[in-house]
């Protein structure tokens, strides 16, 4: 059974910086494109950025582009994303997502944690 | 970026009925890469349809898709009281993916 567990999220000050990871388990996590979603309170989803199974290549919303970094390690099953000079548009629930098909990056969104909050204010 | 707009924006209905949202997208989708997702409150989105028509692992067979272009159709055909929720479309054909708004079916 998939499971994604995301943790690190909290309050934060504007500008500030805040670091999410994801726990994967119960499939082959360097075969699957990875993503993060938000969805900002009461609100719609909104996607984030995602990595690809294997290789460089990362990619980003020009909402977050120069302020996120998303990557994983493989050795430990864990995406994350490290969020800098945070801005209050950026408080939502952080979702990370598995894609739909092996080796390929879809954006299709087959699995989802259950999210965590992060809320900038000052 | 292709904006997604689904409509109505609720729909009011009771269990046993059939229901029918609408994804309009603001230039055609390429190669018909549309999905739709189910929220209930407090819960994770769960993808219902993907390639505008095909199932996701799991879906009752009560959830169907349909369209192409810049014309969507999510339809449950008798509603159950599980499918009360939230339901967005996305767009994978263009970069960015992007989602509708959402669509809120109640019970009325």
């Amino acid at each position: 059974e998939v499971q994604l567990l995301e943790s690190g999220g909290g309050l934060v000050q504007p500008g500030g910086s805040l670091r999410l990871s994801c726990a994967a388990s119960g499939f082959s996590f360097n075969s699957f494109a990875m993503s993060w979603v938000r969805q900002a309170p009461g609100k719609g989803l909104e996607w984030v950025s995602s990595i690809p199974g294997s290789g460089p290549s990362t990619y980003y919303a020009d909402s977050v582009k120069g302020r996120f970094t998303i990557s994983r390690d493989i050795s430990k099953n864990t995406l994350y994303l490290q969020m800098n000079s945070l801005r209050v548009e950026d408080t939502a629930v952080y979702y990370c997502a598995k894609d739909r098909r092996v080796a390929g990056n879809t954006q299709i969104f087959a699995s989802w944690g259950q999210g965590t909050l992060v809320s900038v204010s000052s | 970026e292709i904006v997604l707009t689904q409509s109505p924006g609720t729909l009011s209905l009771s269990p046993g009925e059939r229901a029918t949202l609408s994804c309009r997208a603001s230039q055609s989708v390429l190669g018909t890469y549309l999905a739709w997702y189910q929220q209930r409150p407090g819960q994770a989105p769960r993808l219902l349809i993907y390639d505008a028509s095909r199932r996701a692992t799991g879906i009752p067979d009560r959830f169907s898709g349909s369209g192409s272009g810049t014309d969507f159709t999510l339809t449950i055909s008798r509603l159950a009281p599980e499918d009360f929720a939230v339901y967005y479309c996305q767009q994978y054909g263009g970069a960015p993916n992007t989602f509708g708004q959402g669509t809120k079916v109640e019970i009325k």
